[in-house]
């Protein structure tokens, strides 16, 4: 059972264009919302957190959206770089007691030149 | 220096070996954790041990046996390998539970 379920599983971009990869969960007791950035041959690093009582957190040209009531949260790069090319996992977790992070299947993004 | 960090980083091996993949993390975490990446780059948590005591242990074959000898490692031996074992393998550690997760680069496994 897929718990978060992401979209698109690839995505090609120009470079400056915005890329905006989406995410749906089902387990409304999920109250953290991470997503990772992946490099090949590397492991999945935090770039961007939000939890639901706010509808957006930026970190320079990363945004998270994040719609609690269609229980929907979307990842927003502006000005897209080849830089930027790598693997996108979002990822959900319920913060209490001892729980896992379920995380999406993953966006291969490639910002082409 | 690196945070979280596993050997080897590749590991090919003949179907039916036993071997191990060690971990290491020097943030001073209390929490560790395997996860298993397949071909598709799904990510799937296999263990979570916090203070040494296992507390996630999802539907994993019972060929996969973790170790935790103290908070700073966590071992990952595998018995009687089949062709479904070839993944990677990712080690992570955070402060807890509700912290975020550092990952290691992961150990390429590949069974012939």
């Amino acid at each position: 059972q897929q718990q978060v379920k992401q979209s698109p599983q690839s995505l090609i971009v120009q470079k400056g264009g915005i890329s905006i990869i989406n995410c749906a969960y089902e387990n409304t007791a999920f109250d953290y919302f991470p997503w990772y950035q992946q490099f090949p041959g590397k492991g999945p690093a935090l770039l961007i957190a939000i939890r639901p009582d706010v509808s957006e957190k930026k970190e320079g040209r990363f945004t998270i959206s994040f719609n609690k009531s269609a229980k929907q949260f979307s990842l927003h790069i502006m000005d897209s770089q080849p830089g930027d090319s790598a693997t996108y996992f979002c990822a959900a977790k319920n913060s209490g007691g001892y729980q896992k992070v379920t995380f999406g299947i993953g966006t291969k993004l490639q910002v082409i030149p | 220096d690196t945070a979280v960090s596993q050997t080897p980083k590749y590991l090919v091996t003949q179907m039916g070996n036993d071997k191990s993949i060690k971990c290491e993390q020097n943030l001073g975490h209390d929490t560790m954790y395997w996860y298993k990446q397949d071909s598709k780059k799904f990510l799937k948590i296999m263990f979570s041990y916090n203070n040494k005591e296992l507390i996630i242990n999802e539907t994993v074959p019972n060929r996969f046996s973790p170790k935790s000898p103290d908070k700073a490692h966590l071992n990952l031996h595998i018995n009687s390998l089949e062709l479904g074992d070839s993944a990677v393998y990712f080690c992570a550690s955070s402060k807890d539970y509700s912290q975020p997760q550092h990952f290691g680069d992961g150990t390429r496994l590949s069974i012939l």
